[in-house]
């Protein structure tokens, strides 16, 4: 079975602009997670999404929003990105209440 | 709100030697995870332990849970160089199946 894929691996951009990133989750697994590292704030949960619907959020600003598609890929858009955007961000899939599945992660860079 | 904290943060350890890294979380949880995590790359899956008292282990590592004194700890035996890694340990909130990540534990094994 094919794990977690994440595009792209690696991102920069500059202040202000946005950003969208990609997670397709292993095969039958409904549940989608996100989660930002950094080396200060560690791993935070930005939100979870399950058939479609967002089922969890943790508490990051609105410039940080995504999406669930039918086929349960999983998108995450950042706008208006800050200097302390920079991150990886890691996807998650599980399904239903079993063990997360971490995806290798997009490291974004923001200049 | 579920906290969840590790410690030590850092851990420096000869080869051969024992070690336990432990994890308390501040409200009840039915789920307690450990992951791995190498540098550059993402987490894995090491653990997930249920009930109160649950032990597993995989190699030199071994977990254990005790839910009435909100704690695990994870044991290594003999560690090896292999096993430096970051460790986290996870926990998932009763009221809305949020996952929680501690800071992690980096572990750092010498020849």
């Amino acid at each position: 079975k094919a794990g977690v894929t994440q595009t792209p691996r690696y991102l920069i951009k500059t202040r202000g602009q946005q950003v969208t990133l990609s997670c397709s989750p292993i095969s039958g697994h409904r549940s989608v997670s996100w989660y930002q590292q950094t080396p200060g704030q560690g791993l935070q949960f930005l939100f979870e999404y399950f058939s479609e619907t967002q089922r969890n959020k943790g508490n990051f600003p609105g410039r940080f929003s995504g999406r669930q598609f039918s086929n349960s890929r999983s998108e995450m858009n950042v706008s208006t990105l800050e200097l302390g955007d920079s991150a990886l961000y890691l996807c998650a899939s599980r399904f239903h209440t079993d063990t997360q599945y971490f995806g290798p992660g997009t490291r974004l860079t923001v200049l | 709100e579920l906290k969840v904290e590790q410690n030590p943060l850092f851990l420096s350890m000869q080869e051969g030697k024992n070690y336990t890294i432990y994890c308390n979380y501040s409200t009840t949880s039915d789920r307690l995870y450990w992951y791995r995590q190498d540098p550059g790359k993402s987490l894995e899956s090491l653990f997930v332990l249920l009930s109160n008292g649950a032990v597993k282990q995989e190699g030199r590592l071994m977990a254990s849970l005790d839910t009435k004194a909100r704690l695990s700890t994870l044991h290594i035996t003999a560690a090896v160089h292999d096993l430096s890694a970051t460790y986290f340990c996870a926990v998932n909130t009763l009221r809305d199946d949020k996952i929680i990540f501690g800071k992690g534990t980096r572990l750092h094994i010498l020849p």
